[in-house]
């Protein structure tokens, strides 16, 4: 089955900074790759998804990028408010989404 | 429109005995994905119901298992409960296979194995 690895397990940042978290997929199959934000003791909540045959996706602070050559997928968040910290798990799935598999999270720090 | 809801939201049990978490799936939603999220890990696959029939299981022994019913509402039932099965259990519910894929997440059920 597809495993997914997510780097780096902390991160910390100064408000106003840039965070960058990585992740790589083990099965070639996979085509959707979306991205959760949980906030403590909440339930995890889709902030940007991306499918196979884009590159690249924004919504206005938040990007993804995708490499499906290199099997790997990164989340960028600009301008980092306190509000953006919580861990966030990126996934992947098949084409028929009956088998998505996350990364084990990466909890965001945003100092004030 | 009412979200996903789980029930018990805590529980607590002993080692060796069942239990039976339950999850009302979103309005309009038929596909019903179970998860394990032990503390300080992401959520691990279960397995997912589609219309009444497992479409997809994880790596988990075959205790565990799980039903859905008619109206889309879906059990995960664990039986001959270790320590190890304490964690906090997620049901996601989405429109279906075909659609955009999103998983919407319930609050989840915090089961404590002792």
């Amino acid at each position: 089955g597809e495993n997914v690895e997510q780097h780096p397990s902390t991160l910390s940042v100064q408000e106003g900074d840039s965070a960058v978290i990585k992740c790589t997929y083990s099965d070639s199959a996979s085509n959707y790759f979306p991205w959760y934000k949980q906030e403590l003791g909440k339930r995890p909540q889709l902030i940007i998804d991306i499918r196979s045959n884009v590159g690249e996706k924004k919504d206005q602070r938040i990007a993804v990028t995708l490499n499906k050559t290199a099997k790997h997928f990164s989340l960028h968040i600009t301008e980092t408010q306190p509000e953006d910290s919580a861990v966030y798990f990126c996934a992947a799935s098949n084409a028929n989404n009956n088998d998505m598999r996350f990364g084990a999270g990466t909890r965001l720090t945003v100092k004030p | 429109e009412t979200g996903v809801t789980q029930s018990p939201t805590h529980l607590i049990k002993t080692r060796g005995q069942q239990v039976t978490l339950r999850c009302s799936s979103q309005s309009g939603h038929n596909t019903v994905s179970w998860y394990q999220q032990a503390l300080g890990q992401g959520p691990q696959f279960i397995f997912q119901y589609y219309r009444e029939e497992e479409n997809g299981r994880g790596n988990f022994p075959p205790r565990f298992s799980g039903l859905q019913f008619p109206n889309y509402s879906s059990e995960l039932n664990v039986n001959a409960l270790e320590l190890d099965d304490s964690a906090l259990y997620l049901c996601a519910s989405s429109p279906g296979m075909s659609t955009t894929g999103e998983l919407f997440f319930g609050e989840g059920s915090r089961l404590t194995v002792l």
